[in-house]
Formats: structure tokens, C-alpha cells, sequence
């Protein structure tokens, strides 16, 4: 299957800061790629759609100021947390879609904000 | 609003105990059903895809089927490595590449 990376795996943050995670499709080119969030024993919630060259799309409740996504080549997509508050911290995971429906997805950020 | 309904929220079996997982939806027009696995601190990882009611896919100890309103993921002959939490997703149309609404998994531990 195809594969996504994401950078960190983990991060740590004092409150008022701003974290960037990077999402790779490593092996296929990924014109859209999506941004979830999960919270533990919750299950996963989509944030944004991603594609290519053009500005995300954000679902109803998700701050576009605050979450900040790129989505600058076919192979790499980020998302920005700005001012990061500890109720940001949760599991950030992205993930590409190939030429069908499928999506692949990374491995997951886990982000904290103290 | 696309629902996605997941039952049950655990279940432990025996090794080799076989047994079904249910997915509940309601979706305006299912463009697919996907079931994922997803080990802890990991991102899920694809199992399979499901189109039309009817529809069964096999991989391994692993069967997934599809009617209007549900899917099953059965489970044959567990082995301690197939624990992990079992996620559905459903996606519907509404014009090119859109995202997957969740259920909240079914975690599923095989005891040897």
C-alpha cells in the first residue's frame, strides 16, 4: 500500500506557541490530502481537506487562523497550530489520496501544550 | 449528517474464537466503506474498501461485507497478533475527494 510519513512523531510546547507538522506521501502523488484530529477514545475527526496549489478546506467548528494548512506540492502538506493552547493537545494524523478513494494514512503527531 | 455507529466498543475472545464486528450508517449517498485497523499510538492502517450492498472483500483471517444500512467485519480464527482497535469509515459524494466520517472503533483484544 502507499505509504505517508509524518514529522514528528511527537512534540512538546509551551502555550503561545506555534508547532508546524509536515505530511509526506512518500511513495505516490497525493493531489488531496486530509488532516485529522483525534482525542483519546474518541474517534477521528476530519479538520481539513487539502489540496494541491489551492487554499483547505475547513470543517464547521475548525479555526482556519488557527490551524494553518500548506499544501505546496503533490507530495507534502503542513499544518501549522498557532498559539497553541493545552486544548489543542491531541493526535494529529494526515492522510493522501492516490488516483481512487483510498486514503493512506501517516503515523500520527502526538502533540502536547503545556 | 453522515453517522457511523460501531458495536460492540470492546470485545476479548479466545484464540481462535471467531466473531463479528457491526458498523451502523446513515450516509446521503455512499461513495464507499472503508474499515481500518489502528494499533495504539498508530495511524490506521487499510484494510479494505466496500462499494455496493452485497459487496465482500477477504484478507487473511478477515471478511468484510456490506448492505444498505451495515457493514460486518468477521473475524475467523483470531490470533493474539490481530488485537488492535477496528475503525469504519464512510464516504459520500459530493464531488471529488472528500473526507471520511469515523465510528468510534470496536477495540478488540485475542487472549492466548
Amino acid at each position: 500500500g502507499a505509504v505517508v510519513s509524518q514529522h514528528p512523531s511527537w512534540v512538546i510546547c509551551k502555550s503561545g506557541t506555534s508547532v508546524k507538522i509536515e505530511c509526506r506521501s512518500l511513495d505516490f502523488q497525493a493531489t488531496t490530502m486530509f488532516w485529522y484530529r483525534q482525542f483519546p477514545k474518541q474517534s477521528l475527526m476530519l479538520m481539513a481537506t487539502s489540496n494541491e496549489g489551492s487554499k483547505a478546506t475547513y470543517e464547521q467548528g475548525v479555526e482556519k487562523d488557527k490551524f494553518l494548512i500548506n499544501h505546496a506540492s503533490l507530495t507534502l502538506s503542513t499544518l501549522t497550530v498557532t498559539s497553541a493552547h493545552p486544548e489543542d493537545s491531541s493526535f494529529y494524523i494526515c492522510s493522501g489520496v492516490t488516483g481512487k478513494e483510498t486514503q493512506y494514512f501517516g503515523p500520527g503527531t502526538r502533540l502536547l501544550v503545556l | 449528517e453522515d453517522q457511523v455507529t460501531q458495536s460492540p466498543e470492546a470485545l476479548r475472545l479466545q484464540e481462535g474464537e471467531s466473531s463479528s464486528l457491526n458498523c451502523s450508517y446513515t450516509v446521503s449517498g455512499l461513495r464507499g466503506l472503508f474499515w481500518y485497523r489502528q494499533d495504539p499510538g498508530k495511524g490506521p492502517e487499510f484494510l479494505f474498501t466496500l462499494y455496493s450492498a452485497g459487496e465482500e472483500k477477504e484478507k487473511e483471517r478477515l471478511k468484510a461485507t456490506l448492505t444498505k444500512k451495515e457493514s460486518f467485519l468477521h473475524i475467523t480464527a483470531p490470533k493474539p497478533e490481530d488485537s488492535a482497535t477496528y475503525l469504519c469509515a464512510v464516504q459520500a459524494y459530493r464531488g471529488g475527494a472528500d473526507g471520511l466520517t469515523f465510528g468510534k472503533g470496536t477495540h478488540l483484544i485475542i487472549q492466548p
